[in-house]
Parts: C-alpha cells; sequence; structure tokens
C-alpha cells in the first residue's frame, strides 16, 4: 500500500464548476498535511496546509481533513482555467522528519 | 513562505561532464535540505536529505558517488551530478525545511539536459 495515494486523473471539470481532488494517507500518526500546485514545468508551489479535523478555508480553496478515516481533501470552488495543474498531497509524520508525497492528480478546467 | 533560490533555471551539457546545482535560501535557515528529481510526467522524488554540516542521507537507488551534495552553511547547498548521462536528464528542484509550520518550499528547479 502506498503511504500516500492519490487519483492520478486527469479530472476534467468545467469553468465554474467546484473541482474536488482527495487524498488518502496510510500513517496513523501523521500530524500536517499539504496540498500543492505544480504547473507543467514548474516546481511544486504550497496552497494549502491544514492540521487539524475539519475544514480550512483559503479564498476559492478549502481543504478537508479526516484523521479518523485517514483522508484529506481540496475543493476548489469557481474553478477557471488558471487551475489546470498537477496537484500534489503532502503529508508529514514526525516519526520521517519529512514530507510523503502522492504522485498528483492532474486537473483540467475547461472553457 | 521561504523564499529559495536555484543556480542555473537550465543547463544542456555533454555527457561525461559534471554539473553543479546551487540552491539558496535566502529568507530561512535550512538546517535541512531535501533535493527531489522528477522526469517528464512522472511523480516528484526524494533523492538526498542533507543537514547542515553532515553527511547527506540518499533515499535507495541513488548514487551517492553520482550525487553529491554539500550543505556547508545554512543558506547554501550544492547538487553535483558527476560523469553526467542522458539518463540523468531531469528536473532537479531543492526543498529547504521544513519550518515550525512543518511546511516545506521549493526552490524553482533546475533542468538538466544531457546529450
Amino acid at each position: 500500500q502506498k503511504e500516500v495515494e492519490q487519483n492520478s486523473g486527469p479530472l476534467s471539470v468545467p469553468e465554474g464548476a467546484i473541482a474536488s481532488l482527495n487524498c488518502t494517507y496510510s500513517d496513523r500518526v501523521s500530524q500536517s498535511f499539504f496540498w500543492y500546485r505544480q504547473y507543467s514545468g514548474k516546481s511544486p508551489e504550497l496552497i494549502m496546509s491544514i492540521y487539524s479535523n475539519g475544514d480550512k478555508e483559503d479564498g476559492r480553496f478549502t481543504a478537508q481533513l479526516n484523521k479518523a478515516s485517514q483522508y484529506v481533501s481540496l475543493l476548489i470552488r469557481d474553478s477557471q482555467p488558471s487551475d489546470s495543474a498537477t496537484y500534489l498531497c503532502a503529508v508529514y509524520t514526525g516519526t520521517a522528519s519529512k514530507l510523503t508525497f502522492g504522485t498528483g492528480t492532474r486537473l483540467q478546467v475547461t472553457l | 513562505g521561504a523564499v529559495v533560490s536555484q543556480h542555473p533555471s537550465r543547463v544542456i551539457c555533454k555527457s561525461g561532464t559534471s554539473v553543479k546545482i546551487e540552491c539558496r535560501s535566502l529568507d530561512f535557515q535550512a538546517t535541512t535540505m531535501f533535493w527531489y528529481r522528477q522526469f517528464p510526467k512522472k511523480s516528484l522524488m526524494l533523492m538526498a536529505t542533507s543537514n547542515e554540516g553532515s553527511k547527506a542521507t540518499y533515499e535507495q537507488g541513488v548514487e551517492k558517488d553520482k550525487f553529491l551534495i554539500n550543505h556547508a552553511s545554512l543558506t547554501l547547498s550544492t547538487l553535483t551530478v558527476t560523469s553526467a548521462h542522458p539518463e540523468d536528464s531531469s528536473f532537479y528542484i531543492c526543498s529547504p525545511g521544513p519550518d515550525s509550520y512543518n511546511e516545506q518550499f521549493f526552490g524553482p528547479g533546475t533542468r538538466l539536459t544531457v546529450l
């Protein structure tokens, strides 16, 4: 079982719709959870951090964490073509002292 | 977040030459530096972790004698690809941290092409 799992996609949503990206992780003692956005040919950019159960909103982005289910998600409201990118889920576990990344979900926002 | 620079952004070299990539953490004291590699349309892969003033720890399958990492200060780490070959062509990205929130920020990356 992979430590951090994401559906590779592509996930295609029309402009203006809500994009829902999901991630599961295997290590129950994971402490911190992150979403990165990576445009083609560029390095990852941190867009959301979440540390406790529930929702965290930042503009059009909402991160959701459910530690009991070992599940973290990212919702993008009012999706724009500029949101088209690969979204990486990352999990930090203190014992490893490093981030573990999922393989990423490619999002395509269509006009 | 942390501001990170990498130099060069792009390099093309002949097979057999060595290439040095510099990573600078401009506003964050990077006790730890992570080096990643990413092949086209593939996921990010951790190559090695270095701590300032000590030897790097390499991930399984990464040759430590081929990918030399120096982390002599809290603001500078270098990755040298020795005797580069076409299969080393990739996107190399450094990342200092994590910070007190466990966040990691990435450098802009260096695209290496070996002919």
